[in-house]
């Protein structure tokens, strides 16, 4: 079974502060993604990875960069939190050009006070 | 971004019945796959379809990738209570490479 794990679940952080959330994939899965999910707002992709140390912009890249060191890891950082970044973050993985199909992390529930 | 235009926004279920949700777009996709998603909880892959007019099945759970290729359909057959949550399509597209698009999501809710 493809595993995607998130590093926290539940996470409290105040204005200003750097934020970074992890996710790690175990599948030596290509390509790597960022969400966030708002309600009425859908899923809104932040970042892509699709190699090592190869990054795309997503919809909404505004606020936040991300790292790929290592392929089985994609860390997501919010330079300076604030509190429009209070939401759920979704991490996904995707083997490539030999499936489409993502597979997600259990999420992070990040409030910002 | 674009979205997919899925239907209905939500419905409610009894225990025992079937249930029919749907997926559409003015555009062609190649790849068409169906997520659920609990409270609190990250999407889980239910079905992923490749083929147009391809139907796959998942336990009480069938999905068909449209012949036209610019639909997909979801059944349920015999609800129970832990089929309710958030249904969402997804998509995919040569002209996004690995990424996809997403519908709004079909709330699926206990009729009480």
């Amino acid at each position: 079974d493809v595993k995607v794990t998130q590093s926290s679940r539940y996470l409290v952080k105040r204005t200003g502060e750097k934020v970074f959330l992890e996710c790690v994939q175990d599948m030596d899965h290509e390509n790597m993604f960022w969400y966030r999910q708002d309600p009425g707002l859908g899923l809104r992709l932040i970042y892509f990875s699709y190699d090592v140390k190869m990054k795309e912009k997503g919809d909404i890249p505004e606020g936040y960069s991300v790292s790929r060191e290592k392929k089985e890891r994609f860390s997501l950082i919010l330079e300076s939190a604030s509190t429009n970044q209070t939401s759920m973050y979704l991490c996904a993985s995707s083997p490539g050009t030999s499936g489409y199909e993502q597979y997600f992390g259990p999420g992070t529930r990040l409030t910002v006070t | 971004g674009q979205q997919l235009n899925q239907s209905p926004q939500s419905m409610f279920i009894q225990e025992g019945e079937d249930v029919s949700m749907n997926c559409t777009s003015s555009s062609i996709f190649n790849t068409w796959l169906w997520y659920k998603q609990d409270p609190g909880e990250g999407p889980v892959l239910l079905i992923a379809l490749y083929k147009a007019g391809e139907l796959t099945s998942n336990g009480r759970l069938t999905a068909q990738f449209g012949i036209t290729r610019k639909d997909s359909f979801l059944n349920i057959s015999a609800s129970i209570p832990s089929d309710v949550g958030i249904y969402f399509c997804a998509g995919q597209r040569w002209e996004y490479g690995n990424k996809l698009v997403f519908g709004a999501g079909t709330i699926l809710r206990v009729k009480s």
